[in-house]
């Protein structure tokens, strides 16, 4: 499965958009784009995933970039509540075991 | 209430025990996973199982065990040969097929003195 880039750590100020970038250049033709979400000190929670049209559902919204290099995660209005860790994933169709390969993350701060 | 469930929240172990986590699903998925988290870090899977009395090793299996005899429990033994056991330990469960999410439990987290 491709390699992740994100940034480390980023600030949204609270009823504001969050935009939350994800690198993935070498990604490949039948890979997806998952983004997952930790809320300090518990399990993982599924957002959204796609594979090259932008998708949008009641949590968030996916943009992937034409190439499908790159893609950011929008949440329309963060509240204090969207503050954690989120992880941009990339994983194969044929991936044995539907396996996810976590990285570190961007650490999403929502201010008041 | 469909969901994972694993228990205890909190462990606490002297070293050289071997201690036991608990992963039970209702959700009646085929696939379950164990993952593995350090302070400020990203996932790392342990082991993984598709089906009943069936387990793949994954990126850092050793000084680990599991056991899958039932489909809704996935038992993780931590045994006294893992170096540094002290961690987040998270489980997962999901459809085999397709491009499913994962569902995770609440995680046990685990401090060896």
């Amino acid at each position: 499965d491709a390699k992740t880039t994100q940034p480390p750590s980023m600030d949204c100020a609270e009823g504001r958009a969050a935009n939350l970038p994800c690198n993935h250049s070498t990604i490949s033709g039948n890979e997806y784009v998952y983004w997952y979400r930790q809320i300090h000190s518990q399990g993982p929670q599924y957002i959204i995933h796609g594979l090259k049209n932008n998708e949008t559902n009641e949590m968030a919204s996916l943009i992937i970039t034409e190439d499908r290099k790159s893609s950011t995660l929008i949440l329309p209005h963060a509240t204090l509540r969207d503050t954690a860790v989120y992880y941009c994933i990339v994983r194969a169709n044929n991936n044995a075991g539907n396996m996810l390969t976590f990285g570190g993350g961007t650490r999403l701060m929502v201010k008041p | 209430d469909g969901g994972i469930t694993q228990s205890p929240k909190y462990l606490f172990r002297k070293e050289g025990q071997n201690v036991t986590l608990s992963c039970e699903q209702n959700l009646n998925h085929d696939a379950m996973y164990w993952y593995r988290q350090d302070p400020g870090q990203g996932l790392r899977l342990i082991y993984y199982s598709q089906i009943v009395n069936d387990f793949q090793k994954g990126d850092i299996a050793e000084g680990y065990s599991v056991s899958r005899e039932k489909k809704e429990s996935f038992p993780l033994t931590v045994t006294s040969a893992q170096k540094n056991p002290t961690a987040f330990y998270l489980c997962a469960s999901s459809i085999v097929q397709g491009y499913n999410e994962q569902f995770f439990g609440p995680g046990t987290r685990l401090t060896v003195l």
